[in-house]
């Protein structure tokens, strides 16, 4: 089972750039790394999903090295409703196993300060 | 298209009773995977369903039990109910369960065990 570590809290300001970083040692050939975003008494929301280099959509980018060993979710100018608690994810293909191996870990609380 | 939905949204149970929680996936999602999240544990994997099978299954004893019927639809049971069985359950569905599917969460049915 991939696991995966990332800080446990995190502190910015409005209009900062937000930088977490995921370690994922473990991670296999055909896995892939995934980021969820979950607010209080809700369930956790897609963010971005990517592979390998630089993946990037309208809300985040994610940087992977080559070595996939880890990876950075960015978050460009940051507002209070991006506190939140952001979950790394890397998919565990196992034994034929799919998505039901993927852990979830404690995820990085981010807290957006005015 | 309508999300994921889990009823009930709140349940207080006694210890010993038994409960069921339903979710019903988005339309088309033939995969649907419970989680349960406590503030201890963190959000940890329960069970997944693919085409009214169990493919997958957590590190969670025989009191928790699921099935997925025909149309997708899942329903988790927990009997012998314990205090520590109180917890955010959360429901989420995807096309095919790969790892590089998005899982839509639902909002989750909060249980207390009194």
């Amino acid at each position: 089972l991939a696991k995966t570590t990332q800080p446990i809290s995190m502190d910015s300001y409005e209009g900062q750039e937000v930088n977490i970083t995921c370690s994922h040692n473990n991670i296999a050939t055909n896995d892939y790394i995934t980021w969820y975003q979950q607010f209080p008494s809700q369930g956790p929301r897609f963010i971005i999903q990517g592979y390998k280099t630089k993946v990037t959509n309208e809300v985040a980018s994610l940087f992977i090295p080559a070595d996939r060993k880890s990876s950075t979710l960015s978050l460009p100018r940051v507002s209070l409703s991006d506190t939140a608690v952001y979950y790394c994810l890397v998919g565990d293909a196992g034994r034929g196993s799919t998505l039901g191996r993927l852990y979830f870990g404690r995820g990085t609380q981010l807290t957006v300060w005015p | 298209k309508a999300g994921v939905t889990q009823t009930p949204r709140y349940l207080i149970k006694t210890r010993g009773q038994q409960v069921t929680l339903s979710c019903s996936p988005i339309s088309g999602h033939r995969s649907v995977s419970w989680y349960q999240q406590t503030p201890g544990q963190g959000l940890q994997f329960l069970f997944e369903y693919f085409s009214e099978t169990q493919r997958n299954k957590g590190n969670f004893p025989g009191r928790f039990s699921g099935r997925q019927f025909s149309n997708s639809r899942s329903e988790m049971n927990v009997s012998t109910l314990e205090l520590g069985d109180s917890a955010l359950y959360l429901c989420a569905s995807s096309l095919e369960g790969q790892s590089t599917d998005t899982q839509y969460f639902g909002p989750g049915t909060r249980l207390t065990v009194l």
